[in-house]
C-alpha cells in the first residue's frame, strides 16, 4: 500500500520562529490534506491541498503532486502552534485515507 | 455545516466486558463515515469505514466491528475487550472531499 512519511518527527522552536514540515507519499493520489492536533487531541482541518499552493494567515501548504509531496510551512510560530501536525492522502478510486506518522511541535515562549 | 457528535467522552472498561461507541452527524446526508484508532503517542490507524446504511468496510482484523444503522449514525463495538483495545477513538466524516473529525473518545481498557 502507499507510504507516507513525515518529517522531521520532532521540532522544537522558540516564538517568532519560522518552519516547514514536510510530507513524502509513494504513490500518485487526489487527495492530500494537513491536520493539527491539539493537545487536547481535536483533529483540526488545515488544508484540503491536492496540488498547487495555499495560504491561511501565518500558515501555508504546497503539494507538489508529480514529485510526491507536500510542504507546510509556519511562520512567526506561536505556543498555541503547539501540538501534532498529520498529513493524509487518499488514492483515485477509494475512500480509504492514510494517515503519515506526524510532526511533533512545541514552541516555547 | 457539519457537527460530528461523539460519547462518550472517556471511558474505562474492565478486559472482558463489551463496548459500543457512538458518532452521530450534522448537517449533511448519506455522508462517509470513518472510525480511527490513535494509540497514545501514535499516529492515526483506519478501522472502519463506511458509504451508505449498512455498508461497512473493515481496514484491520481485530475483535471490534461497526455497524451504520441509520444514515448519519455510526456504531462501534466489541463483545471482549482486550488490554490492546485502549486508545483514542476518533469518528470522521468526509464533505466535498475533505475529512472533518469529531472530539474523540479516549478509552482505557484494566
Amino acid at each position: 500500500g502507499i507510504q507516507v512519511e513525515q518529517s522531521p518527527p520532532d521540532l522544537i522552536l522558540q516564538e517568532g520562529a519560522n518552519s516547514t514540515l514536510r510530507c513524502n507519499f509513494s504513490d500518485s493520489v487526489n487527495n492530500l490534506q494537513w491536520f493539527h492536533q491539539n493537545p487536547w487531541g481535536q483533529l483540526i482541518n488545515l488544508f484540503y491541498i491536492p496540488s498547487g499552493t495555499k495560504q491561511n494567515g501565518r500558515l501555508s501548504a504546497t503539494t507538489v503532486a508529480t514529485e510526491r509531496y507536500s510542504l507546510l510551512y509556519i511562520s512567526s510560530s506561536q505556543t498555541t502552534d503547539s501540538g501534532v501536525y498529520f498529513c493524509a492522502v487518499r488514492r483515485s478510486g477509494t475512500y480509504k485515507y492514510i494517515f503519515g506518522t506526524g510532526t511533533r511541535l512545541k514552541v516555547l515562549a | 455545516s457539519q457537527t460530528i457528535h461523539q460519547w462518550p467522552a472517556t471511558l474505562v472498561q474492565p478486559v472482558g466486558s463489551p463496548l459500543s461507541l457512538e458518532c452521530t452527524v450534522e448537517g449533511t446526508s448519506n455522508p462517509n463515515l470513518y472510525w480511527y484508532r490513535q494509540a497514545a503517542g501514535r499516529g492515526l490507524q483506519l478501522l472502519f469505514y463506511s458509504v451508505g446504511i449498512g455498508q461497512i468496510s473493515s481496514e484491520v482484523p481485530q475483535n471490534l466491528s461497526a455497524s451504520r444503522p441509520q444514515d448519519r449514525q455510526f456504531i462501534l463495538s466489541s463483545k471482549k475487550l482486550l488490554l490492546s483495545d485502549s486508545g483514542f477513538y476518533l469518528c470522521a466524516t468526509e464533505w466535498y472531499n475533505e475529512q472533518f473529525f469529531g472530539p474523540g473518545t479516549r478509552l482505557t481498557v484494566l
